[in-house]
């Protein structure tokens, strides 16, 4: 079974601070995504990468960045936390455009 | 790009009913359209999907539907038990250039509560 674990379960952290959310998957897939949700926002798309140390803009990347130096992590940083990156943070991966997204229990993140 | 819009964003049923949730998208070039259903304290997970090719699928008390001429796919959940309760959303992409992934864009999700 794919396994997609998220390092860390809560987090609070400052305005300004860098912040670091980690994600590593099990099963080899080549697709990795970070959602950020919100209520009555559903699941918005801030970055995913294809490959190994590429990386595409989703819907929301504005403060923040990525990086996937090994195929099977994938990291989102916060360059500068701020108030309004308090959010519900999911990682997924899937194998190809057709499979499903198989995400992790996500990392609620609050930045005070 | 794509915008999916889901309705209603809360609905509450009798153990045994049936409960429809309504989502409709706007880029015609979508092709794929999968349901996730997510638990409390959990991440979303796959329950059904459909493609473009494709009116109707059923997987036991769940079904979908696709109206491509007017946009818009339906989740059917029928004899509904407690452990339906859940956030349920819709999803719907496009093959992005023909490239091997794809970029799923989600609705707002619907809080689903079966009372018993």
């Amino acid at each position: 079974d794919v396994k997609v674990t998220q390092s860390s379960r809560y987090l609070v952290k400052r305005t300004g601070e860098k912040v670091f959310l980690e994600c590593v998957q099990d099963m080899d897939h080549e697709n990795m995504f970070w959602y950020r949700q919100d209520p009555g926002l559903g699941l918005r798309l801030i970055y995913f990468s294809y490959d190994v140390k590429m990386k595409e803009k989703g819907d929301i990347p504005e403060g923040y960045s990525v990086s996937r130096e090994k195929k099977e992590r994938f990291s989102l940083i916060l360059e500068s936390a701020s108030t309004n990156q308090t959010s519900m943070y999911l990682c997924a991966s899937s194998l190809g455009q057709y499979s499903p997204l198989h995400f992790g229990n996500g990392t609620r993140l609050t930045v005070t | 790009g794509e915008n999916v819009e889901q309705h209603p964003s809360t609905l509450s049923v009798q153990e045994g009913d049936s409960a429809v949730i309504k989502c409709t998208y706007s880029d015609s070039a979508s092709n794929y359209f999968p349901w996730y259903k997510q638990e409390l304290g959990k991440g979303p997970q796959l329950i059904i999907d459909i493609r473009s090719n494709v009116g109707e699928k059923k997987d036991q008390r769940i079904a979908v539907t696709l109206n491509k001429t007017a946009k818009h796919f339906s989740l059917h959940i029928t004899e509904t038990q407690p452990e339906d309760s859940a956030v349920y959303f819709c999803a719907a992409t496009t093959n992005a250039g023909g490239t091997s992934y794809g970029k799923l864009t989600f609705g707002q999700g619907t809080i689903l509560t079966v009372h018993p």
